[in-house]
């Protein structure tokens, strides 16, 4: 067990929905990294977070956003749901803005 | 951006053997790091291993960052050792940021 938790484990969703992923870091982390990974992109970083700001952006949709709260926990929402958004999506946490990142579970998302 | 070649793309092994996977990358890079997806889908981290050599257990890495190249090994290895392994490096963005981009893995099976 990482000490980082997503949730949900699963959602399934149809084309065009807008959905909330939500994920908390490690007691003492303030970075926050989400990752996306499917089976043609692989794993791909989308944007980071370090004590509520962002911090860095990868290849993050426009139709995608993210925010961290006061309390460091983070919410990726995803809109304008398409098939092609069906992927395993990780939430990762670190103590600074390097260094080691320490992943979650994930949350397995299927747009139909 | 940074280009991560990792080999071999798939390694079967019997249990009790030894292996050696490499990871290649294009540009000078201050963070690297080595993880362990399993067959349930977790990301486990193995090493932060910007340069140097680390062990741990039966693992261990070496970063030649001059080179640009890593090398995780493992020994003896278990069936517990099957899974994905990926590096992903990244440089310092701006204000201290990590930007990290994954390699494809080296897809490790292990039988008993």
């Amino acid at each position: 067990d990482s000490g980082v938790t997503q949730t949900p484990k699963h959602l399934i969703t149809a084309t065009g929905q807008r959905v909330t992923l939500r994920c908390s870091p490690r007691s003492g982390d303030l970075s926050v990294y989400w990752y996306q990974q499917s089976l043609d992109q692989g794993l791909q970083f989308l944007i980071q977070y370090y004590n509520g700001e962002e911090r860095a952006k990868g290849n993050i949709l426009e139709r995608f956003s993210a925010q961290q709260f006061p309390d460091l926990h983070s919410e990726l929402n995803l809109s304008s749901l398409e098939l092609g958004d069906s992927a395993l999506y990780f939430c990762a946490s670190s103590v600074a803005t390097a260094g080691t990142q320490y992943f979650g579970p994930g949350t397995r998302l299927t747009v139909l | 951006g940074i280009q991560v070649e990792q080999s071999p793309p798939d390694l079967i092994l019997q249990e009790g053997a030894n292996s050696t996977l490499r990871c290649n990358f294009s540009d000078s890079v201050n963070n690297l790091q080595w993880f362990h997806q399993n067959p349930w889908g977790q990301l486990i981290n193995l090493f932060y291993i910007p340069s140097g050599t680390k062990q741990n257990g039966r693992l261990s890495a070496t970063t030649v960052a001059t080179e640009r190249y890593s090398l995780l090994y493992i020994s003896s290895s278990q069936t517990t050792d099957s899974g994905v392994y990926f590096c992903a490096v990244g440089g310092e963005g701006s204000g201290g940021s990590y930007i990290p981009t994954f390699g494809r893995g080296t897809s490790l099976i292990v039988h008993p």
